[in-house]
């Protein structure tokens, strides 16, 4: 079955700086890789997903890269905001999987103001 | 619209005892997940609904864990007798296709 990795397992950054987190993954047929920010005591809520059809894709402050052939994909956080800091999981799905996705362990990102 | 919501937010019950965690999707959602995510650990997949049907139950521990989703609508998890390792956040998600929304999860502990 797939695997994911997930580094770092925690990661501190100064307000305005940028934060970048990044995943594995085993399981070459995986296509969609959704990015969840979980604030404390709050629902994982989705912030940005990509496909396996694309290389990047950005929201304002936020992107997200995949690389097919070394199977990783990344997280980009630019202008960092105290807001920011939460818990971040990477997640995949593979093809023909029922959309049953597969999380790294998690990044506790702190922004410090 | 309302999002997934989940009942109760906490549980603390003995070993041993029944617990009974409920879902409700957001209306109109298909598919709905049930995912675990035990201290410190990565959120697991446990099983995954279409309607009433399971679609996947691989990730179910073992048969203490019972999932039903009677008429398509929400659903329950029931533990039965619960063990301490069953501590945890359990995590609802419901999707009308690929992108998945969570409720806010139960944190069981089991003592």
């Amino acid at each position: 079955g797939e695997n994911v990795e997930q580094h770092p397992s925690t990661l501190s950054v100064q307000e305005g700086d940028s934060a970048v987190i990044k995943c594995t993954y085993s399981d070459s047929a995986s296509n969609y890789f959704p990015w969840y920010k979980q604030e404390l005591g709050k629902r994982p809520q989705l912030i940005i997903d990509i496909r396996s059809n694309v290389g990047e894709k950005k929201d304002q402050r936020i992107a997200v890269t995949l690389n097919k052939t070394a199977k990783h994909f990344s997280l980009h956080i630019t202008e960092t905001q105290p807001e920011d800091s939460a818990v971040y999981f990477c997640a995949a799905e593979g093809r023909g999987s029922n959309y049953k996705l597969t999380f790294g362990k998690g990044t506790l990102l702190t922004v410090n103001p | 619209e309302a999002g997934v919501t989940q009942f109760p937010s906490h549980s603390v019950i003995e070993k041993g005892q029944t617990v009974t965690l409920r879902c409700d999707p957001i209306s109109g959602h298909d598919n709905l997940y049930w995912y675990r995510r035990v201290m410190g650990k990565e959120i697991k997949f446990l099983l995954h609904f279409v309607k009433e049907s399971k679609q996947d139950e691989s990730g179910m521990p073992n048969n203490r864990f019972l999932a039903e989703r009677t008429g398509g609508t929400y659903s329950t998890l029931k533990v039965q007798p619960a063990e301490l390792e069953d501590s945890g956040v359990y995590f609802c998600a419901s999707s009308p296709g690929t992108t998945q929304y969570f409720g806010p999860g139960t944190r069981l502990t089991v003592l």
